[in-house]
């Protein structure tokens, strides 16, 4: 089965950083993408980012207004993805997911954390 | 940025309804499609890929069509479980978006 779980979360003052991680079991880690998506109170999805499988060179791709402060990284030998938040606004105050990309010829998001939350507050 | 437009925003429906959700891209993404399902307080669960395929596991009374610019959820016979928030994705190219949202609400 696979599974999914962040950790991380927390109240943070607005310019400071908070490191999220994810931790994947059930399937062949290395081989998948991981996409990091958030979403603020009573608000919709947002994609934040994703991270490439080493095949792909561990490449990432980042929304535009995460980019420059955000890093997403993963670790194959742990099955982690963390997510690096740097200079955090009120406005990235969400819960954040990670997910799975199916891959192949079809690029859903398959599989999903439970999510943390994220607090940003002074 | 390729922007992704739901109708309706909110959608009041009766068990055994068949109901329909639209997704407008703002420019071509051939197939590049998902819909998702959201539950209150839960994470979003992948109903359909590739526009019209039906992810494992999901009842059949769900199904996808559309190609381009416009996309269409169908739910056919609305069950309890299936009053929740929609949302459309595409992955043609970067960045990924997401649709704001349809909420299925039971009337």
């Amino acid at each position: 089965e696979v599974q999914l779980a962040e950790s991380g979360g927390g109240f943070v003052q607005p310019g400071g950083s908070l490191r999220l991680s994810c931790a994947a079991s059930g399937f062949s880690f290395s081989d998948h993408y991981m996409d990091w998506v958030r979403q603020a109170p009573g608000k919709g999805l947002d994609w934040v980012g994703r991270t490439r499988n080493k095949a792909n060179g561990y490449t990432t791709e980042y929304a535009a207004a995460v980019k420059g402060r955000y890093t997403i990284s993963r670790d194959d030998s742990t099955n982690s993805v963390f997510l690096e938040m740097n200079s955090l606004k009120t406005e990235d105050t969400a819960v954040y997911y990670c997910a799975r990309v199916r891959g192949g010829s079809s690029w859903q998001l398959d599989n999903w954390g439970q999510g943390t939350l994220v607090t940003v507050s002074s | 940025d390729i922007q992704m437009t739901q109708s309706p925003s909110t959608l009041s429906a009766f068990v055994g309804d068949s109901v329909t959700i639209t997704c407008r891209a703002s420019q071509t993404i051939t197939d590049s499609l998902a819909w998702y399902q959201q539950r209150p307080g839960k994470a979003p669960k992948v109903l359909m890929y590739r526009s019209s395929s039906l992810e494992s596991g999901v009842p059949s009374r769900f199904s996808g069509s559309g190609s381009g610019t416009e996309f269409t959820l169908a739910i056919s016979g609305l069950q309890p479980d299936d009053f929740a928030t929609y949302y459309c994705q595409q992955y043609h190219s970067y960045p990924v978006t997401f649709g704001q949202g349809t909420k299925v609400e039971i009337k």
